[in-house]
């Protein structure tokens, strides 16, 4: 079975300043991870995806996110916040064993940037 | 790349009625589909998963008799709020998977349903 759990479900940064958003995973065989955003009364937009491919994914947007297996992590990163990014954060995770593997949210964690 | 629409984006409808969601690939097969519901400010929860030719697969907790779920075609699923009620009020959104992108999934744009 896979979970995850994101650490803080509010995080407020700076204009310009670091984003970290923390995601830590389990499963039982490796993972697919992925980071979604989603924007006031919007759906989800894909930001990266982790397919056992480079452990450093690059997105969208600037963002990116390291999957380190010996943390069962997979952060998400931006060297440098706009206004443009306060939006909520889901990472998720898939075993994706098969084309029937369901993808399990995180709780989400709101991202809010100040002027 | 993939996309996947949904249908309506938004309704309301009166307690007691029956409401249709519907979910298209667009360019692809989907072979996988799968329905979320999010309640404001909270994530995605899985509420089925929903292979095409079968019987969907309902999350624990998920009332199957309530929320009927078709997947008829490889390009289409259908998710029914039977007997609807201010608490099944929810944003609903569908997510497809086919073969030739085996992935990632595609999701939706979501239907808001609201229940007076």
């Amino acid at each position: 079975a896979q979970s995850v759990t994101q650490l803080g479900s509010h995080v407020s940064v700076s204009e310009g300043a670091l984003v970290l958003l923390r995601c830590n995973y389990s499963s039982s065989v490796p993972p697919y991870l992925f980071w979604y955003v989603q924007y006031p009364n919007q759906g989800l937009q894909l930001l990266l995806k982790y397919t056992s491919a480079a452990t450093l994914v690059k997105g969208i947007n600037g963002f990116e996110a390291e999957f380190k297996k010996s943390e069962t992590s997979f952060h998400l990163t931006k060297p440098s916040a706009h206004m443009s990014d306060a939006a909520e954060y889901f990472c998720a995770v898939s075993a994706c064993e098969t084309s029937y593997d369901k993808v399990i949210f995180g709780p989400g964690t709101s991202l809010s940037v100040i002027p | 790349g993939a996309v996947v629409s949904q249908h309506p984006s938004w309704v309301i409808c009166k307690s007691g009625t029956s409401v249709k969601i519907e979910c298209r690939s667009l360019d692809f097969q989907a072979t996988t589909m799968f329905w979320y519901r999010q309640f404001p400010k909270q994530s995605l929860m899985l509420m089925a998963t929903s292979n095409e030719g079968s019987k969907a697969t309902y999350e624990q907790g998920v009332e199957k008799d309530k929320f009927l779920i078709n997947h008829a075609s490889l390009t289409l699923s259908t998710l029914t709020v039977t007997s609807a009620h201010p608490e099944d009020s929810s944003f609903y959104i569908c997510s497809a998977r086919g073969l030739q992108y085996i992935n990632t999934i595609y999701f939706g744009e979501g239907s808001w349903l609201t229940v007076v």
